[in-house]
């Protein structure tokens, strides 16, 4: 049972905006701390794809973006492409926990 | 570029100890907050351990508490992950990752190895 609820999949067709949420509690993500996202290709390492709740490392393209709310977060993939066929994580810190904590992590198919 | 390498995985009987280094390059080693991050096999990511750039803070799982030690060394550009009362839910990839601080929180990693597979099992 991960800290961070992510929904198991999502899917959508190329062309389309696709949004993952990442609901987190008062002890990390409504408590302000960052929310960061990754990207997991299949059979690679995973690569940062967003920081700071809506930074993009440099490479990035802009068709990734992230927000965050209150106690959740989303990540948003616009002009959704096959190539964005991956697992995306969303990563937090836990005051209660004391360290840094990972959602379940959501599959995106792209149809 | 940075790179980070992983090795020291494989199979192992439960009880058993191993230990994994991560040669990192491509970067001033020794500014950096590293991280052990694993993936069981089909499963997602579990935070393992971090250890800040000087070696002197460390924190654990609770999963492992007690078991795992990190340690670096920054002559050597290294970090190491000494495994020891291995079990069965152990098994994973075992990821090396450098760190950044994160404006509000813990630090998040921008820079993933290629990762380990260590495999318990009698």
């Amino acid at each position: 049972q991960s800290v961070l609820t992510q929904p198991p999949s999502v899917s959508g067709a190329p062309g389309q905006r696709v949004t993952i949420s990442c609901t987190g509690s008062s002890s990390n993500i409504g408590a302000g701390y960052d929310v960061h996202w990754y990207q997991q290709l299949p059979g690679t390492a995973p690569k940062l794809l967003i920081y700071g709740n809506n930074n993009r490392p440099s490479g990035v393209p802009d068709r990734f973006s992230g927000s965050k709310s209150g106690t959740s977060a989303s990540l948003a993939i616009t002009g959704l492409q096959a190539e964005d066929e991956a697992d995306y994580y969303c990563q937090s810190y836990d005051s209660s926990l004391s360290h840094v904590v990972f959602g379940g992590g959501t599959k995106l198919t792209v149809l | 570029q940075v790179q980070l390498v992983e090795s020291g995985g494989g199979l192992v009987k439960p009880g058993g100890s191993l230990r994994l280094s991560c040669a990192a390059s491509g970067f001033t080693f020794s500014d950096y907050y590293m991280s052990w991050i694993r993936q069981a096999p089909g499963k997602g990511l579990e935070w393992v351990s971090y250890i800040s750039s000087s070696g002197t803070t460390i924190y654990y799982a609770d999963s492992v508490k007690g078991r795992f030690t990190i340690s670096r060394d920054n002559a050597k550009n290294s970090l190491y992950l000494q495994m020891n009362s291995l079990r069965a839910e152990d098994t994973a990839v075992y990821y090396c990752a450098r760190d950044q601080a994160a404006r509000r929180g813990g630090p998040f990693s921008d820079y993933w190895g290629q990762g380990t597979l260590v495999t318990v099992s009698s």
